[in-house]
């Protein structure tokens, strides 16, 4: 079954800091891995994907994230956080049948 | 750019009412995608929907029912209300989503809370 980890519940960051959320995944076949970002009493917002090609991916809002076969990871990245950044993060794969399966999600916090 | 769409943005209702959630996509998305997620938690799957069908299931209890009409539009029906369905309900869609590549875009979701 697919599946995705976050080992962290939270991450602290300094404002301007880079910062790295991050997840691991199993899956058998191709992954194709997603970042949700979800803002207090919002939905859930896309950032990016990685189906295959480049292993940096670029997203929105400045996110970026690495897919690493090896090391079976997607951390997301970004140069220099901001206070607005601050937000659950998601990372999720998509399953065979095409559901999302997300991750337990990273609380960032962006510290001014 | 039209992003999903999902009524009412909140629900209060009583332990055994029923409730109806309702989804539009966006504009030519033919796939819908119901996710639950309880305080606290990650969005688990509960169905889904491609061209009016149910295409998957997941740990949706046999009290809720849904269905895709026409217009692509969806709607998840509860029954018998218990205090544990209290969560934030999610409608996805996304274009051609059987086995492709595209993407799930998320509406801003349903907070539901029973008595």
């Amino acid at each position: 079954a697919q599946s995705v980890a976050q080992p962290e519940d939270q991450v602290n960051v300094a404002e301007g800091n880079p910062l790295t959320v991050k997840c691991t995944y199993s899956v058998s076949g191709n992954p194709y891995l997603f970042w949700y970002v979800q803002y207090p009493n919002r939905g859930l917002q896309f950032l990016l994907k990685y189906i295959t090609g480049d292993n940096l991916v670029k997203g929105s809002y400045g996110f970026e994230a690495e897919f690493n076969k090896s090391q079976t990871s997607f951390h997301l990245k970004k140069p220099s956080a901001l206070v607005s950044d601050s937000a659950l993060y998601f990372c999720a794969v998509r399953d065979r049948d095409d559901k999302i399966i997300f991750g337990k999600g990273t609380r960032l916090h962006i510290l001014p | 750019a039209a992003g999903v769409i999902q009524s009412p943005r909140h629900l209060i209702k009583e332990k055994r009412e029923t409730a109806t959630l309702k989804c539009y996509p966006i504009p030519r998305h033919d796939t819908v995608y119901w996710y639950q997620q309880g305080p606290g938690q990650d969005p688990q799957f509960l169905i889904s929907f491609y061209e009016k069908m149910q295409s998957d299931k997941g740990s949706i209890p046999d009290r809720f029912s849904a269905q895709q009409f026409s217009d692509y539009h969806s709607e998840l029906n509860m029954s018998s209300l218990e205090l544990g369905d209290s969560a934030l309900y999610f409608c996805a869609s996304s274009p051609s989503g059987r086995q492709t590549q595209e993407t799930q875009y998320f509406g801003p979701g349903t907070r539901l809370l029973v008595l």
